[in-house]
């Protein structure tokens, strides 16, 4: 049984193209993330929802819109993609905040042109 | 401000040796929580242990422990006889509130693995 899954695992798109990414988990958490991880392996947060609520929201363009449907969905829009957008975008839940263990999606690689 | 640190880019062990991954941190907290994580080729995270910083007992998860040194602000990960099943990269992870109010995980930059048969 899957936890935290994400669709697509790789999406390759032209750049200015509009794309989604989708989350769910089924562990029942109220927390869930987005991260951004760069070519060379490098994590970073972009946002957090908790109970479909916006707690962190990072320096991110404005491009990216994240939208929470309920608790066990976060999907993420990205509008007029850009190549510096490339990169494995990864959801991932807790049970509430950070100090739980974040159980993370298998990743969306996604390669603008 | 890079808040996690570690140091070493790459590392590489014998199979059924021992190596130590090292991460340092900066915080003015007293109670807060530390996390390694472990991507393999998959490219999925996996937790492989987390330590509280109340707690003096070093985390313990079978051939994994950590050495947690709170006044040096060190967090470093100590994998015991390696499998090549643990190649992978290992992140170092910390909580850090925001200015808003709000905690964010912060990543290291991460050590690359390798285990030689």
């Amino acid at each position: 049984d899957t936890a935290v899954s994400q669709t697509p695992k790789y999406l390759v798109t032209q750049m200015g193209n509009d794309k989604s990414i989708k989350c769910e988990q089924n562990l029942g958490h109220d927390t869930m993330y987005w991260y951004k991880q760069d070519s060379k392996k490098f994590l970073k947060i972009m946002f957090s929802y908790n109970n479909k609520e916006l707690i962190i929201n990072e320096t991110v363009p404005n491009r990216f819109s994240p939208k929470s449907p309920d608790k066990a969905h976060l999907n993420l829009h990205i509008n007029s993609l850009e190549l510096g957008d490339s990169a494995v975008y990864f959801c991932a839940s807790s049970p509430s905040g950070l100090t739980d263990t974040q159980y993370f999606g298998p990743g969306t690689r996604l390669t603008v042109l | 401000a890079q808040t996690v640190t570690q140091s070493q880019p790459e590392m590489s062990v014998q199979e059924a040796e021992t190596v130590t991954l090292s991460c340092t941190y900066d915080t003015s907290e007293s109670d807060y929580y530390l996390f390694w994580y472990k991507q393999p080729p998959s490219r999925q995270m996996i937790l492989v242990i987390r330590q509280e910083a109340y707690k003096q007992q070093n985390a313990t998860e079978n051939r994994f422990s950590v050495n947690f040194q709170k006044a040096a602000k060190s967090f470093s990960l100590k994998i015991s006889d390696s499998q090549l099943g643990d190649a992978a990269m290992y992140f170092c992870a910390y909580p850090r509130i925001t200015q808003g109010g709000s905690e964010k995980l912060v990543f290291g930059k991460g050590t690359k693995l390798t285990v030689n048969p």
